[in-house]
Formats: structure tokens, sequence, C-alpha cells
């Protein structure tokens, strides 16, 4: 069974700052990886989507990579803001489902 | 129309009492997902749709879940006999056959006193 964990839990940033979010996992058949971000109470926003057979995507500020031989991707933000604040998610793209993380919540104070 | 949408977006009710959650997906998608998120966790996949056909349930669908996707369009998740243990945000996602990218709704959150 595909098991995902996201460390740190939570990160507590000063505005301006990049920062790393980590997420692993056990099983490296995947078919992909995505991040999303999660406000308080709400949905879930897509932010990156990497296919298996990509290292890497970027959109604006955000940087992910994927490394499925040691089982880790990492999302890269840069500059953040307090806008920037929410829990965020990676999930493991099996065949028909997405397996999640259990996200870090961030804190970006202005 | 220009996402998922869930209805309602917030249910109280008492235990053993009987709920129904709507999905309505991206018009021209034909999969939609069911998600369960308890507080502090990432979503749990419990179910699929392929047009009107559920292809896999999983382990968390006890017998009280139930879903449907009558007319391959919009699809309900009806929990029967609530337990406290219910209570959680009920996601739904939709995707396009042949596409990994699933969009999500905002969510119907369950609370059961």
């Amino acid at each position: 069974k595909q098991e995902v964990t996201q460390i740190p839990a939570a990160l507590s940033v000063p505005e301006g700052e990049n920062l790393v979010l980590n997420c692993s996992f056990t099983d490296s058949a995947i078919y992909n990886l995505q991040w999303f971000r999660q406000d308080p109470g709400k949905g879930l926003t897509s932010l990156l989507l990497i296919q298996s057979s990509q290292r890497e995507q970027t959109s604006g500020r955000l940087n992910a990579s994927l490394d499925k031989s040691s089982g880790r991707s990492t999302l890269y933000i840069a500059a953040s803001q307090p806008g920037d604040s929410a829990t965020y998610l990676c999930a493991l793209g099996g065949a028909n489902n997405l397996f999640f993380g259990t996200g870090t919540r961030l804190t970006v104070i202005p | 129309d220009t996402g998922v949408s869930q209805n309602p977006r917030h249910k109280i009710t008492k235990r053993g009492q009987n709920v129904t959650f709507r999905c309505d997906p991206i018009s021209e998608h034909n999969r939609l997902y069911w998600y369960r998120q308890t507080l502090g966790q990432g979503p749990e996949f419990l179910t699929y749709f392929q047009n009107e056909a559920q292809l896999e349930k999983s382990r968390l669908l006890s017998d009280r879940f139930s879903a449907e996707r009558p007319k391959g369009s919009f699809s309900t998740l009806e929990i029967q006999r609530t337990e406290q243990g219910d209570s959680a945000m009920y996601l739904c996602a939709s995707s396009l056959q042949g596409s990994v990218e699933q969009y999500f709704g905002p969510g119907t959150r369950l609370t059961v006193t």
C-alpha cells in the first residue's frame, strides 16, 4: 500500500523567504505526482503536476521536483508571501485514484 | 459552469440519521471521484465512476455508504445511520478519461452530533 509522508507538518516563515516542502513515498510505481493547495475549510487547488517520466515542473514562484528512485518530491516556493499561507498536500497518482499525504501547514508572517 | 460544485456545503445531523450529498462535475468530464478528509489528514479515496459505472470502491466505503451516478452526470453519496466517526469533509473530483488531472469541488463538511 502506498504511504505518503510530508515533513514538516507545519512551517512558519517570514515574508520573502524561500522555502522547501518535502514529500516522501514508499511505492515508486506511480503515474504522476501532484501538489495541491488547500485553504481552511475549502477544497483543493492543483498547483503542479509532474508526470512519472518528468523530473520537475515550474509555475511562477513554484517549482516541484520528483525523484522516483529515492521516493521523494519537493515543492520550492520562492519569495514567500502572506497569501501563500495554506496547507500544501502532495498526492501520488495511481491508476484510478490519488494517494495523499497529510499535508504541511504553511504560515507566512507579514 | 466553470468547476465542480457540491451541495450542501455544510450538513449537521444527529447520529442515526441518513444524509445525502450531491456532486456536479465539470460538464464534459466522464470520471467522477469521491474522497473523505478528516481533520488534520489528507483526503482518502472512497470510490470512482466512469460515466454511470462505479468501477472501484475503497474498503473505507462501508455498507452504510452508497454512491450513485445514474445518468453519468451528477453523483450522490448517501450515508445511512450516520455515526460520529463519519464527521469529515467529503470531496468530489472529476476528470476526463485519459487525463490524470483531477479537479476538486469545495467539499461538503458533515458534522454528526
